[in-house]
């Protein structure tokens, strides 16, 4: 159980375009989800929250009209970077929160992540 | 703010065991996790100890919680080459909507 999965994998795109990319937990429901990017050899670094239902939460330095999340369903949460450009290149990990077995709390459950790479 | 701090990197022979630590500053954690990251892959919760437990065994991994000093250790017992992978630990509270601080993660490297 708890499984997340995210689409697509990968995707490569030109600069200026616009990349959307799914989080979906596939067995529970989840009213809130978490974006982050990971660079090469470094941790997650937290990009916003995603509450179904209601507006984002952004992190401090995180350009909320750059990276577009809607959380429309309990199951689905989308990020979407408008006007891609070759710095936005990273890897994309979203997790949704899901009840942690054998304990009276929830925790994270991590996609598999998305690369993207803009041109 | 709170801060979780990990060494970077070990590297182990096939058969022996690993040790890789972990420091939290949050006195407030609940909940203390560990995440293995394997190339190219999103984070697997892989265990997990509450603040008010010494010890916690699950098959070959075994995580020591010494909350006094805020260290959090995982022992993972005749490490594999199929264990290399990056190991986040993180820390979280009750009820705090989900939200983890994580550690930089340490690099596991497992040599046959």
């Amino acid at each position: 159980g708890a499984v997340v999965s995210q689409h697509p994998s990968w995707v490569i795109c030109k600069s200026g375009t616009s990349v959307k990319i799914e989080c979906r937990s596939l067995d529970f429901q989840a009213t809130t989800m978490f974006w982050y990017r990971q660079f090469p050899k470094q941790s997650l670094m937290l990009m916003a929250t995603s509450n179904e239902g209601s507006k984002a939460t952004y992190e401090q330095g995180v350009e909320k009209d750059k990276f577009l999340i809607n959380h429309a369903s309990l199951t689905l949460s989308t990020l979407t970077v408008t006007s891609a450009h070759p710095e936005d290149s990273s890897f994309y990990i979203c997790s949704a929160i899901g009840p942690l077995a054998g304990a009276s709390t929830d925790t994270q459950y991590f996609g598999p992540g998305t690369r993207l790479t803009v041109l | 703010g709170e801060d979780v701090e990990q060494s970077l990197f070990l590297s182990v022979r096939e058969g022996d065991s690993s040790v890789i630590n972990c420091t939290y500053t949050d006195s407030s954690s609940t909940y203390l996790y560990w995440y293995k990251q394997e190339p190219g892959a999103g984070l697997q919760l892989l265990t997990y100890i509450f603040s008010n437990m010494d010890m916690k065994q699950d098959q070959r991994l075994t995580v020591l919680l010494n909350k006094k000093d805020k260290h959090l250790s995982l022992r993972i017992a005749d490490t594999q080459t199929g264990d290399s992978a990056i190991y986040f630990c993180a820390s979280g509270r009750y009820n705090q909507g989900g939200k983890l601080i994580f550690g930089q993660g340490t690099e596991l490297s497992v040599k046959p």
